[in-house]
């Protein structure tokens, strides 16, 4: 069984749509993380959330919107594409946020591509 | 950003051991170091973490200078399957930054 699930894996759309990736996880952690990795590779957290409550929004365009419905899953809404958007998102969790004290689990990514 | 400062690439022979430096030279005192790969068109993965004593696992080990400014991750017996990208992060903040890591490749 996956840990942390994400669909859809690959997304090619169009600027200006409106689109989401969900993301799901069967380890019972607390806390679940939103990453984009652009085009040099560097990963950067974009939101996370802790018991389905907003723990950390880091700089991120109004236009992202995640969405808790329960404390396994983490949707991410993007509203009116831009081609900047054009990356790989990654969703993981951890046990809670106390990440000093573990590991995050990451799914294997979702390949966005704004045309 | 992030903190860590690593080499951009590394070679290393199958079945010989991977030593992959990593500074963080401006660490705080109750920083930890993460380790975490990437294997080509995957997620990353967790390896080891410390503060700092030296650890092990049963994928690596990590050594943390006295100091701890910099820590070097050990793979003792690399295999092919090892070739990935190796990040170092510290986790300020409670927040793990990734930068661009060391793009390790274990040739045959």
């Amino acid at each position: 069984d996956t840990a942390v699930s994400q669909t859809p894996k690959y997304l090619v759309t169009q600027m200006g749509n409106d689109k989401s990736i969900k993301c799901e996880q069967n380890l019972g952690h607390d806390t679940m993380y939103w990453y984009k990795q652009d085009s040099k590779k560097f990963l950067k957290i974009m939101f996370s959330y802790n018991n389905k409550e907003l723990i950390i929004n880091e700089t991120v365009p109004n236009r992202f919107s995640p969405k808790s419905p329960d404390k396994a899953h983490l949707n991410l809404h993007i509203n009116s594409l831009e081609l900047g958007d054009s990356a790989v998102y990654f969703c993981a969790s951890s046990q809670d946020f106390a990440i000093r004290a573990g590991e995050l689990f990451f799914g294997e990514g979702s390949r966005l591509t704004v045309l | 950003d992030a903190k860590t400062t690593q080499p951009p690439s590394m070679d290393c022979a199958e079945g010989r051991a991977a030593n992959l430096p990593c500074n963080h030279s401006t660490i705080s005192g109750n920083e930890y170091v993460y380790w975490y790969r990437q294997i080509h068109s995957q997620g990353p993965q967790y390896i080891i973490h410390g503060l700092k004593n030296n650890e092990t696992n049963e994928m690596a080990s990590l050594i943390i200078t006295e100091d701890r400014k910099s820590s070097t991750l050990i793979l003792p017996h690399a295999t092919l399957r090892d070739t990935a990208v190796y990040y170092c992060i510290d986790d300020a903040g409670n927040m793990l930054t990734f930068g661009g890591g060391t793009r390790l490749m274990v040739k045959p």
